[in-house]
């Protein structure tokens, strides 16, 4: 059983199209953090969010950290090929260095 | 800035035989995380060291084992390799405070092993 919950599994849509993919926990977690990783390479961070109801916006991306501290949720705007990728969610339950990572959402944005 | 080092990046190995991965951090880093990632399983947490010491540790068996030199560079050892074991095995790299307190992992592009 994952700690973290992620959905959908998987998403393929349209470019130009909207997407939100959620990150779900019965745990409270210190920080969350979003990856994204690319075929035959290792997950690069895309944001941390430390505070319970914190927004944080990269540019098309819109992450939330829920209030209770024990979900997220990932939005993207007007997705692009080039979003295509593996998103993983990411919880510390401490101050310490360890990660629970969830089952990941595989998108696939079509031209 | 140099980024996370693996090597090598390919492996293939006997079932029975043992192996060993290096990773070398960015600089200045001083903790070094190792993670496993399978199809089925995603990625799970191995080992974690600080400053030549283990300090966390996660649930695998006592075949995998881990070590970190005094320039932060680290090495993990699978003894008896087994089907299973066939993973992508990532080396993250942090500065050591924490990811609670909100530092991130900078990954290294893994090491695919095979097992056959």
């Amino acid at each position: 059983t994952q700690l973290l919950e992620q959905s959908p599994q998987f998403l393929s849509i349209q470019e130009g199209e909207n997407l939100t993919v959620y990150c779900n926990s019965s745990s409270v977690f210190s920080s969350l953090q979003w990856y994204r990783q690319e075929p035959g390479e290792g997950p690069v961070l895309l944001v941390t969010v430390v505070t319970g109801g914190e927004v944080k916006k990269l540019k098309r991306l819109t992450f939330q950290f829920g209030d209770a501290r024990k979900d997220s949720s990932l939005h993207i705007t007007a997705a692009q090929p080039g979003d295509t990728g593996l998103y993983l969610c990411a919880g510390a339950r401490n101050a310490g260095n360890m990660l629970t990572f969830g089952g990941g959402t595989r998108l696939m944005v079509k031209p | 800035k140099a980024g996370v080092t693996q090597t090598p990046r390919y492996l293939i190995k006997t079932r029975g035989q043992q192996v060993t991965l290096s990773c070398s951090p960015i600089s200045g880093h001083r903790s070094v995380s190792w993670y496993q990632q399978t199809p089925g399983q995603g990625l799970q947490f191995l080992f974690e060291y600080f400053s030549e010491t283990q300090r966390n540790k996660g649930n695998f068996p006592g075949r995998f084992s881990g070590r970190q030199f005094s320039n932060s560079r680290s090495e993990m050892n699978v003894s008896t390799l087994e089907l299973g074991d066939s993973a992508l095995y990532l080396c993250a790299s942090s500065p050591g405070q924490g990811t609670g307190r909100g530092y991130g992992y900078t990954f290294g592009s893994g090491t695919r092993l095979t097992v056959v």
